[in-house]
């Protein structure tokens, strides 16, 4: 498996701009998230999803930030307009989520997605 | 309170010797924990999952979780400078499969 796919790796935007990340999750994994990291705020949980379904948002910077899961295979997230203050690496990750206490949940991260908005 | 709570660092230890990174957690009802690990530039690789209270080892690593006290520690025995990383601690609440990063602890080994 060629692992989780990041793209773009590297944008460079101006203020204002819209940005739309691209993710595409292991084969057979059924859940998907989306991380933000920066050095003064660590890694951020934005987003995640069950079976393409949007579980939990809650750390959604704001309405500008919107992610969406059209199937298993695919996932966006998108800033519109962008801000200086969303340069941040974004990290998609997938696991296969089975039951609660089971051993999985493991998340496998894709190269992540570097963002510099000017 | 943070829900996954680390000491950023930086911890030096020397080459050969024992390292010890700590981490607490507040959702008592958390089942599953990860350490990962992160090199500069690069993204978090699962170096450990831990599920029942006790110790679980592999290799050079050994994961300890105490649930009654929220707490869990990686150690990693005979370090090696490749070993300089930050690590990061993670934790799949009682809620579905959120999982919560802490900050992260940098670790640098010292030839």
């Amino acid at each position: 498996d060629a692992g989780v796919i990041q793209s773009p790796r590297h944008e460079v935007t101006e203020m204002g701009q819209e940005v739309t990340l691209r993710c595409k999750p292991i084969s057979g994994h059924n859940s998907l998230f989306w991380y933000r990291q920066t050095m003064m705020r660590g890694l951020e949980l934005l987003i995640y999803f069950n079976n393409n379904v949007p579980i939990d948002d809650s750390g959604m910077p704001e309405d500008r930030f919107s992610a969406k899961m059209p199937n298993a295979s695919f996932s966006t997230l998108k800033i519109q307009p962008s801000e200086p203050r969303d340069s941040a690496v974004y990290f998609c990750a997938s696991s296969l989520v089975l039951a609660p206490s089971s051993g999985a949940n493991v998340l496998t991260f894709g190269a992540g997605s570097r963002l510099t908005v000017l | 309170q943070k829900e996954v709570e680390q000491n950023s660092g930086p911890l030096s230890v020397p080459e050969g010797a024992i390292a010890s990174l700590n981490c607490t957690y507040s959702d008592r009802g958390s089942q599953s924990f990860f350490w990962y690990r992160q090199y500069s530039g690069k993204s978090p690789e699962l170096i450990m999952s831990i599920y029942s209270n006790g110790d679980k080892e592999d290799g050079r690593f050994t994961a300890q979780l105490n649930k009654a006290s929220q707490y869990v520690s990686l150690l990693i025995r005979d370090s090696q400078p490749s070993d300089s990383a930050t690590y990061l601690c993670a934790v799949r609440g009682s809620s579905a499969s959120k999982i919560i990063f802490g900050s992260g602890t940098r670790l640098s080994i010292r030839p």
